[in-house]
């Protein structure tokens, strides 16, 4: 079957870095995408990945290994606002997006 | 990008009524999906939905349950049937726009409430 996990929670410090790590299983395999979502909103794309390797993209990056179906969105320099979901997906062979839970990011002053 | 608006923003209905979502995009697309996302849970996709063919449902859902429509490449609704208090949740559509990133951008959803 199709799936995606990822922590449920993480916590961490305004200013510090944190990793958010999600693994995968497709039929298939068209990209993985980061979505930021707040409380109440709908979610915003973050990154696109489909090739090995890290994708950066100011505070925050997106790196991918196909041969591990695995993945992590990195955060740099953590602002209060960057409290939210984040949410994984992979596309699977017939283009459509398997989505994760979400991870709940609680930064603390 | 796709600036993409859903009405209403939300509703408070009563049991076995329905109520119409309507979402509309700022260009044309192709496919246009249907999300459900309720309290603390990911996405489930509900439906595919192509101009000039009937929509794609997942498994669980029924057309006589979500009925779909798709008249032109900017606009669809969503007709969330003879409702129930399980129907709570919030629905989203999104679009797929073309393009080597396949990303999908999402309306800001529609926060339903069956009591």
């Amino acid at each position: 079957g199709q799936n995606i996990d990822q922590p449920t929670e993480m916590t961490a410090t305004e200013g510090a870095i944190v990793q958010i790590n999600c693994t995968y299983q497709t039929s298939g395999f068209n990209g993985l995408f980061w979505y930021q979502q707040h409380a109440g909103e709908a979610p915003t794309f973050l990154s696109y990945n489909v090739l090995d390797g890290l994708e950066e993209k100011g505070r925050f990056s997106s790196f991918l290994s196909r041969s591990k179906g695995y993945s992590y969105l990195l955060l740099k320099e953590l602002q209060m606002k960057d409290s939210a979901s984040y949410l994984c997906a992979a596309m699977d062979s017939n283009y459509q997006l398997i989505w994760g839970a979400g991870t709940k990011l609680i930064i603390k002053p | 990008s796709a600036v993409i608006s859903q009405k209403p923003s939300r509703d408070i209905c009563q049991r076995g009524t329905s109520l119409t979502i309507q979402c509309q995009v700022d260009s044309q697309v192709t496919m246009m999906f249907w999300y459900r996302q309720q309290p603390g849970q990911s996405l489930t996709l509900i439906a595919t939905a192509n101009q000039g063919s009937e929509a794609t449902y997942e498994s669980g859902f029924v057309i006589d349950k979500f009925p779909i429509s798709r008249p032109n490449l900017t606009f669809s609704t969503l007709t969330v049937s003879n409702m129930s208090p399980e129907d709570s949740s919030i629905y989203l559509c999104s679009v797929d726009l073309p393009g080597d990133r396949n990303e999908q951008f999402f309306g800001p959803g529609t926060r339903l409430t069956v009591l």
